[in-house]
């Protein structure tokens, strides 16, 4: 599947600090989704987004889906320790069940 | 409890000799993936399923086999023609029903060939 263009790579942040990321595509997604992976873990599902312009929170986590429907991007509010990870991006066109997913983007926090 | 299941966690393996990933899901979920990765790179998609009996290759499917017999899983094989087979192996399911398409992983299975 396609790569998705997936930015910062990495991140260092303070805690309480407020982070961004996004991802941008070639491509015309239908459905973006956001998952973050601990060390040795498989990823965790964290938001989906179904609809150009809709914004999603789940806790401190607010996601986007891209007007355009080519890009999304993922806030994390007041981050705390437990936020590192690593968090993929990843879309899906409606005529194919394969995810296309980002490199990631690697989020440590000072404390 | 309902989720995906994947055994063993770490694995060893000698070069030359074909070894066999486990993926069972209670989810009830129609498809199942397979997916690699490699340090600092995103997940690249071996092979998937969309029922029983039946599957796909994904973008780096040489030197893999899988097979669907059963809804519940969805076994890998990592053959001795795979290369570079040291990576990640991590599997995922999904409903294919209404507009909930999105991929559920295990936990993953930690490959070292020597």
């Amino acid at each position: 599947g396609q790569q998705l263009n997936q930015s910062p790579q990495s991140m260092f942040i303070q805690e309480g600090e407020d982070v961004s990321m996004n991802c941008t595509s070639s491509s015309i997604f239908n459905t973006w989704l956001w998952y973050k992976q601990d060390p040795g873990e498989g990823p965790v599902l964290l938001i989906a987004l179904y609809k150009a312009g809709e914004l999603t929170s789940n806790g401190r986590l607010t996601a986007q889906f891209g007007i355009t429907r080519k890009d999304s991007f993922l806030n994390i509010s007041a981050s705390i320790p437990s936020d590192v990870g690593i968090y993929f991006c990843a879309g899906l066109r409606s005529n194919d069940y394969k995810l296309s997913f980002g490199a990631g983007t690697t989020v440590t926090v000072r404390a | 409890d309902g989720g995906i299941t994947q055994s063993p966690k770490y694995l060893f393996r000698k070069e030359g000799q074909n070894v066999t990933l486990s993926c069972e899901q209670n989810l009830n979920h129609d498809a199942m993936y397979w997916y690699r990765q490699d340090p600092g790179q995103g997940l690249r998609l071996i092979y998937y399923s969309q029922i029983v009996n039946d599957f796909q290759k994904g973008d780096i499917a040489e030197g893999y086999s899988v097979s669907r017999e059963k809804k519940e899983s969805f076994p890998l094989t990592v053959t001795s023609a795979q290369k570079n087979p040291t990576a990640f192996y991590l599997c995922a399911s999904s409903s294919m029903e209404g507009l909930s398409y999105e991929q559920y992983f295990g936990p993953g299975t930690r490959l070292t060939v020597t």
